[in-house]
């Protein structure tokens, strides 16, 4: 089954700009969609098709997506930020099609 | 504005069968989207068990193929997850979620149900 990888923890200082990556096999070929989940909560899309926002998610969020590598990219970072991020995509050739990655805890300092 | 909630028993003895409804509101099962269930275990990542389109179509995960069936009952407008010869590794928080599209996200979640297998 497809296998994607993500850092176990990334920490920012507040007004700094995150950056989580999610690795797979040329990943970008496929579309991403990133997740925010924090303690106690159900997971909330944050970004979909490698870089679109879903309405009510500020555009502080933003993704890209290339070759081995989908970024998510949170600018400007609030201590509201502070979450478990997950990478999840859709692999047609895979009998385990629908695959998240290990989570990333972003950590604001 | 979709809303899906899940509903089950909290506890389930080793060896039993795992039994959860997720029930959908302010709009139709009978869409054009995939009806999803998603675990993770206490300190855990997501894990993706499996899912079913208004067709009755379904995927699973191969690591849980065997002992997982999900079904949709269109006249209440919710589907179910049944796992069965749970043990000790199937507790977790169970959700369920609508997926957009066969290559899209999960938009809508349920707040998810803490299961326990334990006797």
């Amino acid at each position: 089954s497809y296998v994607l990888t993500q850092p176990p923890s990334v920490s920012v200082a507040p007004g700094q700009t995150a950056r989580i990556t999610c690795g797979g096999n040329n990943i970008g070929s496929k579309s991403v969609h990133w997740y925010q989940q924090k303690p106690g909560q159900a997971p909330v899309l944050v970004v979909y098709d490698d870089s679109d926002r879903p309405s009510g998610i500020p555009d502080r969020f933003s993704g890209s997506n290339s070759g081995n590598t989908a970024t998510l990219t949170i600018s400007r970072v609030e201590a509201g930020d502070e979450a478990d991020y997950y990478c999840q995509v859709w692999d047609s050739s895979s009998d385990h099609p629908r695959v998240f990655g290990g989570g990333t805890k972003l950590t604001v300092l | 504005q979709v809303q899906l909630q899940e509903s089950g028993p909290g506890l389930v003895k080793p060896s039993g069968t795992l039994s959860l409804t997720c029930a959908v509101s302010g709009g139709s099962i009978s869409t054009s989207n995939w009806w999803t269930w998603v675990r993770q275990p206490p300190g855990k990542g997501l894990e993706w068990i499996g899912e079913i389109y208004h067709s009755g179509s379904t995927n699973y995960n191969p690591s849980l193929k065997s002992r997982v069936t999900i079904s949709l009952d269109k006249s209440k407008n919710q589907f179910s997850l049944k796992l069965s010869s749970v043990t000790a590794a199937d507790t977790a928080v169970y959700y369920c979620a609508r997926v957009s599209g066969q290559q899209g996200p999960a938009d809508y979640w349920g707040q998810g149900t803490l299961v326990t297998v334990s006797s």
